[in-house]
């Protein structure tokens, strides 16, 4: 059974970094990768990036690069998404999913998700 | 970057009707790289249509998706109290590999 758990909620003040992880369970890191998506309150679903452990590739969603980034861990089949500089605007639930990998122009990338883990709430205040 | 326009921003219809949902892209997304997902308040969101047409393992075959290119459609073809929901897309098609999601069309109760 797949399974993606995700670390607690967190309360960080503007201009620190936040690092939630995302323990898979069952085959993930072999043959999946993980994708980041966060939602704002109240707000529609915003893809970060993802990785795909078994190659080591990582790919961001350029509002985020350089302030994301995600990692992950095949010894203990942990992804972790960092994001540092904070402000009140990434107050928002971060989520892991499992992501597909497709092929596309000669590589693989990650593709859609299928299973999803339980949301971290990020809140971001002074 | 591909742009995901969603319509309408709100369907509000009753259960056993049809919903028609319609994502359009701003550029070609390669290969139908295409997904729809649903996501109730509170939860995270659920796989339903995967490649622009392939239904996800579980999900009923009242859900079925079309389209290609830039025009893609969700439709749900006999609403259930269930399937009351936000429904969103997501292209991973583009080049480079960046992913987009739509901003969601909400199907309500009438």
């Amino acid at each position: 059974q797949v399974q993606l758990v995700q670390s607690g909620a967190e309360v960080k003040k503007p201009g620190s970094s936040v690092k939630v992880s995302c323990k898979a369970s069952g085959d993930t890191f072999s043959s999946y990768g993980i994708t980041w998506v966060r939602q704002a309150p109240g707000q529609g679903l915003e893809w970060m990036g993802g990785i795909i452990p078994v190659f080591g590739t990582t790919n961001y969603a350029q509002k985020f690069q350089g302030r994301a980034t995600i990692t992950a861990d095949e010894s203990t089949t942990t992804a972790f998404m960092e994001l540092s500089s904070l402000t009140s605007d990434d107050t928002a639930v971060y989520y892991c999913a499992r992501s597909f990998m497709i092929p596309f122009a000669g590589e693989w990338r990650d593709g859609y998700c299928d299973y999803w883990g339980q949301g971290t709430l990020v809140t971001v205040s002074s | 970057e591909i742009v995901l326009t969603q319509s309408p921003g709100t369907l509000s219809l009753s259960p056993g009707e049809r919903a028609t949902l319609s994502c359009r892209a701003s550029q070609t997304v390669s290969s139908d790289y295409l997904a729809w997902y649903q996501q109730k308040p509170g939860q995270a969101p659920r796989l339903l249509i995967s490649g622009a047409s392939t239904r996800a393992t579980g999900i009923p075959d009242r859900f079925s998706g079309s389209g290609s290119g830039r025009d893609f459609t969700l439709t749900i073809s006999r609403l259930e109290p269930e399937d009351f929901a936000v429904y969103f897309c997501q292209q991973y098609g583009s080049s480079p590999p960046i992913s987009t999601f739509g901003p969601g069309t909400k199907v309500e109760i009438k």
